[in-house]
């Protein structure tokens, strides 16, 4: 499992509110990446970090942002969080040419 | 523009029946391609990658740059392998998957 971690697992929140889910490895891997998974669009690419402060988007950043001040932590932030965000959340990282080793996911309603 | 397509979103077999979970891709360069299983309330994990060539749980998958195809196949189906398979592609010299929208396969006793 690479070590690692997500929180919250699940959360339940209202439309406009601001939401961060947190990924947290333990591995020292440098690349983290953030997806959400969509029943009939599988994994899309959020943003990924290949390194301390040092990121990019994805295929569907629009309405998120990121941040890692620290190699171990990659935090997704909705700065106001829509229905259509609603989404499984899912944080991987990766070392080198090895594979992605992903979270356990993250379950978000916004009602 | 890269891609990956499942075209099939769910297969259903019986236990001991051959399966087959096709994928195909386009991309202009060399590729690399991945098998990912995501057992119920599990998290992803890599089955496969076309560069180790290997067999994981009786799985094998060929990469036909001919057909741009790299489909999963297993000769006798078990009820474990009940899961959601998505085929991933790796764009060579950059950080990123591609990820198809998934198979659902469904074993049956």
């Amino acid at each position: 499992d690479a070590g690692i971690t997500q929180s919250p697992r699940h959360k339940v929140t209202e439309t406009g509110t601001p939401v961060t889910l947190r990924c947290h490895q333990t591995e020292n891997h440098r690349y983290m990446y953030w997806y959400r998974q969509d029943p009939g669009h599988g994994l899309r690419l959020i943003h990924y970090s290949y390194g301390v402060k040092d990121t990019d988007k994805g295929e569907v950043s629009d309405g998120y942002s990121v941040s890692r001040s620290k190699t171990e932590d990659f935090l997704l932030t909705l700065e106001s969080a829509t229905s259509s965000q609603t989404s499984v959340y899912f944080c991987a990282t990766r070392e080198g040419t090895d594979t992605q080793y992903f979270g356990p996911g993250t379950r978000l309603t916004v009602l | 523009a890269q891609r990956v397509t499942q075209p099939e979103k769910l297969l259903s077999v019986f236990k001991g029946a051959p399966v087959e979970l096709k994928c195909n891709y386009s991309y202009s360069g060399s590729p690399e391609l991945f098998w990912y299983v995501q057992y119920s309330r599990q998290r992803l994990q890599l089955l496969l990658r076309h560069i180790s060539r290997e067999s994981i749980k009786g799985f094998t998958a060929d990469l036909n740059k001919g057909e741009t195809s790299f489909h999963l196949k297993k000769p006798f189906a078990q009820e474990e392998d009940s899961a959601m398979y998505y085929c991933a592609l790796s764009q060579y010299n950059t950080d990123k998957l591609i990820f198809g929208t998934g198979t659902r396969l469904q074993v049956f006793p």
